[in-house]
C-alpha cells in the first residue's frame, strides 16, 4: 500500500533562518506530488506541483522554494525565513491521471 | 482570488440529524469536485467526489449534490455521528494538476 510521510511535525524556527521540510512517498512510482500551506481564514492553498524529477511548476509568488531530487521526494525550503511564512504545511500526492490527493499528517511551522 | 468558497465557517448539527456543508465557486472549467475531512493536527482525507457530468453522488451516509447552473455544491451527511465532528474542505480542479480548497468549515455534531 502507498503512504505518505512528512516532517517534521511541528517546527519554530527564527525569522532569517533557513527552512526545510521533507515528504516522501512509498509503494508508488512516478506520483504527482504537492505542497499546500494552510494559514488562518485561508483554506488550502496549493504552493508547488511537480509531475517529474526536477519539475516544478509554483502557483503563488513568495519566499520558499521546492526540489524534487528523486522520484518520490519533495522537499520544500526557505532560505530566510518571514514571520508571514508561519503556518501549516502539508505534502500530498496523486496518482499519475488520477484526482484525489493523499495527505502527509502536515508540518505547523511557527517562525517568531 | 477565492475560486472555491466555504461561506460558513462553523456548523453545530444534533446527533442524528442532517448536517448540510455548502461550497461555492467561481470557475466554469472546473470539472471534478471532491470533499476532504481534516481532524486537528492531521492531513486531510478523502471523503466524497462528483465528476461534472452528474448532479448526485452517495456513498453510505455522505452524499454530495451539484448545482453547476449555480456554481453550488453541497455535503449532506445523514445521520450525522459525533465522529464526523472535523472540518470539512471542498475542493475542485481543472485537470491541470491543480486542486483549488476552500477555506474549510468546522462541523460539530452534539451528542
Amino acid at each position: 500500500s502507498q503512504t505518505i510521510h512528512q516532517w517534521p511535525a511541528t517546527l519554530v524556527q527564527p525569522v532569517g533562518s533557513p527552512l526545510s521540510l521533507e515528504c516522501t512517498v512509498e509503494g508508488t512510482s512516478n506520483p504527482n506530488l504537492y505542497w499546500y500551506r494552510q494559514a488562518a481564514g485561508r483554506g488550502l492553498q496549493l504552493l508547488f506541483y511537480s509531475v517529474g524529477i526536477g519539475q516544478i511548476s509554483s502557483e503563488v509568488p513568495q519566499n520558499l522554494s521546492a526540489s524534487r531530487p528523486q522520484d518520490r521526494q519533495f522537499i520544500l525550503s526557505s532560505k530566510k525565513l518571514l514571520l508571514s511564512d508561519s503556518g501549516f504545511y502539508l505534502c500530498a500526492w496523486t496518482p499519475t491521471g488520477k484526482t484525489e490527493a493523499f495527505f502527509g499528517q502536515g508540518t505547523r511551522l511557527t517562525v517568531v | 482570488d477565492q475560486q472555491v468558497k466555504q461561506n460558513s465557517p462553523s456548523l453545530s448539527v444534533q446527533e442524528g440529524r442532517i448536517s448540510i456543508l455548502n461550497c461555492d465557486y467561481t470557475n466554469s472549467m472546473f470539472d471534478y469536485f471532491l470533499w476532504y475531512k481534516k481532524y486537528p493536527a492531521e492531513g486531510p482525507t478523502f471523503l466524497i467526489s462528483i465528476s461534472s457530468i452528474k448532479d448526485k453522488n452517495e456513498d453510505g451516509r455522505f452524499t454530495v449534490f451539484l448545482n453547476k447552473s449555480a456554481k453550488h455544491l453541497s455535503l449532506h451527511i445523514v445521520p450525522s455521528q459525533p465522529g464526523d465532528s472535523a472540518v470539512y474542505f471542498c475542493a475542485a480542479e481543472t485537470g491541470a494538476n491543480n486542486l483549488f480548497f476552500g477555506t474549510g468549515t468546522r462541523l460539530t455534531v452534539i451528542p
